[in-house]
């Protein structure tokens, strides 16, 4: 399969604790996205990255937020000390620049934080 | 502000039934209307890209169209596998990313 692979799929987490999630795009793609969707809402833009160069940060990215996009490959999202409000799915999806620019979402990981 | 509306929120149709879901759009600079299909639990699918008023693209029994401030979603003869949420999201001027509007829940009945 040649899709957006996302991991982990499901991920539940105590209060304050770190979670990373990964996400390895098509290979043949040089953007790379992160989105983060509500029960009922749309998915919202967090951050993406050209190559290795994150391009653009959401207000809603705060500092306990982080993406990393090293050698220009796959992906880390990082969020720090954890709160209730961080429950969601986060979403990554890829896109080429010279191929229609359209976004490819993977399956997404699920953060659920008791 | 940039904003992406889609109506109804929620819509039912018996099998056969044919119907149109809404997105409006205020954006400065557009540069592609996008519309996904998502079902529970899974990531958004891309289904079409419109880039100019006027523009139209079919995929078996989904048609989109374009004008100026929003876009259709065509269904024609819905079956029950078409029951699913579909997305409408923009590209304005040179920033890669879409913002998305909250999207239309489609169910349709056997």
């Amino acid at each position: 399969d040649t899709g957006v692979s996302q991991n982990p799929r499901h991920k539940i987490t105590k209060r304050g604790q770190n979670v990373t999630f990964r996400c390895d795009p098509i290979s043949e793609h040089n953007r790379l996205y992160w989105y983060r969707q509500t029960l009922g809402q749309g998915p919202e833009f967090l951050t993406y990255f050209q190559n290795e160069a994150q391009l653009e940060k959401s207000r809603l990215l705060s500092d306990r937020f982080s993406a990393e996009r090293p050698k220009g490959s796959f992906s880390t999202l990082e969020i720090q000390r954890t709160e209730q409000g961080d429950s969601a799915m986060y979403l990554c999806a890829s896109s080429s620049t010279y191929l229609g620019g359209e976004l490819f979402f993977g399956e997404g990981s699920r953060l659920t934080v008791l | 502000e940039d904003q992406v509306t889609q109506s109804p929120e929620a819509l039912r149709l018996q099998e056969g039934e044919s119907s149109s879901l809404n997105c409006s759009y205020t954006v400065s600079g557009l540069r592609g209307l996008f519309w996904y299909r998502q079902d529970p639990g899974k990531g958004p699918e891309f289904l079409f890209t419109l880039y100019s008023a006027g523009e139209e693209k079919e995929k078996e029994r989904l048609k989109a169209t374009l004008t100026k401030k929003e876009s259709f979603l065509h269904i024609t003869a819905p079956k029950p596998e078409d029951s699913a949420t579909y997305l409408c999201a923009v590209r304005r001027g040179s920033q890669g990313n879409l913002i998305f509007g909250k999207g239309t829940k489609l169910s349709v009945k056997p």
